[in-house]
């Protein structure tokens, strides 16, 4: 079946350390995303791309980085940078259009202490 | 621009009655409408969209929404409420921007035996 992995399911980091969350898909989806969930404040957008070697900052990037160096896979680096990196991560991919719905992997919690 | 509010963060029924989450948009371009839910530490599913096609929009689950262009609203309904329902519903809306997507904050449904 297509769809989308996301790894580790939970990830604990000490503060200082920038670690890389995997997000992998076989839809052959050209765009993907990846989102941030803290509780009461919905989904918020960190970075997109829509194309190989291409991406662009989404609501909230600072802090985190990203590459697209092959269209099933779209990796996000959360950096020591980020002030506040507990947060539960999702990663999304669509056909394209404005009207293709999201189709989400099943997140990674971190957990930065 | 575009943004969407819920109404009410928790909402609780009795199993068998009516489910009522409410959802109002605001678009400055025809709006594409979806409806996603979360169960707990799993990604978003796609619960129904409206692209225009019909102003009652059917989806999984027993779930339907209607749109109402003259209230900004499409709020989430379903008849009679089951004890899996109980999950987390984001309403969201896209249609012009290739960042797209704008999420609600959530509304976490519980269920009562």
């Amino acid at each position: 079946d297509g769809g989308i992995t996301q790894s580790p399911k939970y990830l604990f980091r000490k503060e200082g350390q920038n670690v890389t969350l995997s997000c992998e898909q076989n839809l052959n989806h050209d765009a993907m995303y990846w989102y941030r969930q803290d509780p009461g404040q919905g989904l918020r957008l960190i970075y997109y791309s829509q194309i190989v070697n291409d991406f662009q900052k989404g609501d909230i990037a600072e802090g985190y980085s990203v590459s697209r160096e092959k269209k099933e896979s779209f990796p996000l680096t959360v950096t020591s940078a980020q002030k506040n990196p507990t947060a539960f991560y999702l990663c999304a991919s669509d056909g394209g259009a404005y009207n293709s719905p999201l189709h989400f992997g099943n997140g990674t919690r971190l957990t930065v202490t | 621009a575009q943004s969407v509010t819920q109404l009410g963060s928790h909402v609780s029924v009795s199993e068998g009655a009516l489910v009522l989450l409410r959802c109002n948009y605001s678009s400055s371009v025809p709006p594409y409408l979806f409806w996603y839910v979360q169960y707990p530490n799993q990604g978003l599913q796609l619960l129904l969209k409206y692209t225009s096609a019909a102003t009652l929009v059917k989806g999984i689950n027993g779930f339907e929404a209607e749109f109402k262009k003259s209230e900004t609203s499409f709020h989430l309904t379903k008849p009679s409420a089951h004890m899996s329902d109980a999950a987390e519903y984001f309403c969201a809306v896209s249609g012009s921007s290739a960042s797209k997507i704008i999420f609600g904050s959530g509304t976490r449904l519980s269920i009562r035996p």
